[in-house]
């Protein structure tokens, strides 16, 4: 799978955007841009993912340059809730190389 | 019920003892996965399942071993558990569509 590099951590004021940027500059023509987000010590939790495309969920916008060698995660509107870590990973989507491989992720501080 | 089920929650155990941790999914998914992280790290993967008679091993495998007993059962053994395998232990599934379900966790304590 393709490495991904992304800053250590992110402040956001509550209400603001926040922009979440990715570089994954080997990334193959088969693989997918996904993003994950942890809250404290929970299970790791699915955002959204895409190929190409920009996508949109009610979660999040996942931006993807046209040369697919970065991607930025958009939370639209922050809240103290979305203080996380997040985490992109680039991976094929089937066969035995699907499996997920974490990075460290950027610390999103939401604030007041 | 939770999509995906850890048990035990918590668990201190002494070295060099047996340990099993469970998981149960109602997903349907076929691949189920574990997980382990420290403290500041990311999550590293330790043994994957793409169905019930596949295992195959992930980066940090060495001094664990896996069962999975049927669509919805895979669970992680510490034959002889030393003090730097304490951790949180994830366990998830896949699908296409859907990404990876994580369960809530385990945290070992080995002492």
């Amino acid at each position: 799978d393709a490495k991904t590099t992304q800053p250590t951590s992110m402040d956001c004021a509550e209400g603001r955007a926040a922009n979440l940027p990715c570089n994954h500059s080997t990334i193959s023509g088969n693989e997918y841009v996904y993003w994950y987000r942890q809250i404290h010590s929970q299970g790791p939790q699915y955002i959204i993912h895409g190929l190409k495309n920009n996508e949109t969920n009610e979660m999040a916008s996942l931006i993807i340059t046209e040369d697919r060698k970065s991607s930025t995660l958009i939370l639209p509107h922050a809240t103290l809730r979305d203080t996380a870590v997040y985490y992109c990973i680039v991976r094929v989507a089937t066969g035995t190389a699907s499996k997920l491989t974490f990075g460290t992720g950027t610390r999103l501080q939401v604030t007041l | 019920d939770a999509d995906v089920t850890q048990t035990p929650r918590n668990r201190i155990t002494k070295t060099g003892k047996r340990i099993m941790l469970e998981c149960s999914q109602t997903k349907g998914h076929d691949r189920m996965y574990w997980y382990r992280q420290d403290p500041g790290l990311g999550l590293r993967l330790i043994y994957y399942s793409f169905d019930v008679k596949d295992i195959n091993k992930g980066e940090i495998s060495d001094g664990y071993s896996v069962s999975r007993q049927a669509q919805a059962k895979f669970s992680l053994s510490l034959e002889s558990a030393i003090p730097n395998q304490t951790a949180l232990y994830f366990c998830a599934t896949s699908d296409w569509k859907e990404g990876y379900t994580f369960g809530s966790g385990t945290r070992l304590t080995v002492v």
